[in-house]
């Protein structure tokens, strides 16, 4: 099976601009969780879908949403970018809930400027 | 709320030898899942083990094997035969398995880094 895939890998953006951030789990997956990590903060978690369904949500601000669709893929949006956004956002998908084996992508490396 | 606490930044072993990294959480579930994982540099994490807090028996997988400790809160991993492939950041981490299920939460991570 194809490993969990994010899309774009590197993005530059300037301060004030939004961007969007797509993972596709491994088929059959249906869980899909979000992270931030920096070297300040560690992995931080942003949240979880679960049948196009937020099921929990870290302590983000409001700028942090993100969707599921029907075939699992997820997206995460930041809007009004900030420095402090910089950061490795990773995707991990499970075959149910996050309890479960969390298999991760490779990460989009986001840099704000 | 969970908190996860990897108290060695950084750790090296010598190629062949066991090392032992420590993780200590605080919870206040009864029943929950603690998972140690490897990303190593510029590459994807990967799970390394995976321990379910009802089972007493720790889990083992090949060269690693954990100390779980349920009253301690504390889940340690231990690495045997180090090889240099292990070189990498290890993740401890926590997910509750009730409603929160899906919100994990990590450790800051221990570099481990193997000597030839």
């Amino acid at each position: 099976k194809a490993g969990v895939t994010q899309t774009p890998r590197y993005l530059i953006k300037t301060r004030g601009q939004q961007v969007t951030l797509s993972c596709s789990p491994i088929s059959g997956h249906r869980s899909v969780s979000w992270y931030q990590q920096t070297p300040g903060q560690g992995l931080q978690f942003l949240f979880e879908y679960f049948s196009e369904t937020q099921r929990n949500k870290g302590n983000f601000p409001g700028r942090f949403s993100g969707r599921q669709f029907s075939n699992s893929r997820s997206e995460m949006n930041v809007s009004t970018l900030e420095l402090g956004d910089s950061a490795l956002y990773l995707c991990a998908s499970s075959l149910l809930r996050a309890q479960e084996t969390q298999y991760f992508g490779p990460g989009t490396r986001l840099l704000v400027l | 709320a969970q908190t996860v606490t990897q108290s060695q930044p950084e750790m090296s072993v010598q190629e062949a030898e066991t090392v032992t990294l420590s993780c200590t959480y605080d919870t206040s579930e009864s029943n929950y899942y603690l998972f140690w994982y490897k990303q190593p540099p510029s590459r994807q994490m990967i799970l390394v083990i995976r321990q379910e807090a009802y089972k007493q028996q720790n889990a083992t997988e090949n060269r690693f094997s954990v100390n779980f400790q349920k009253a301690a809160k504390s889940f340690s991993l231990k690495i045997s035969d180090s090889q240099l492939g292990d070189t990498a950041m290890y993740f401890c981490a926590f997910s509750p398995s009730n409603t929160n299920a899906g919100k994990s939460t990590f450790g800051d991570g221990t570099t481990l880094t193997v000597k030839p």
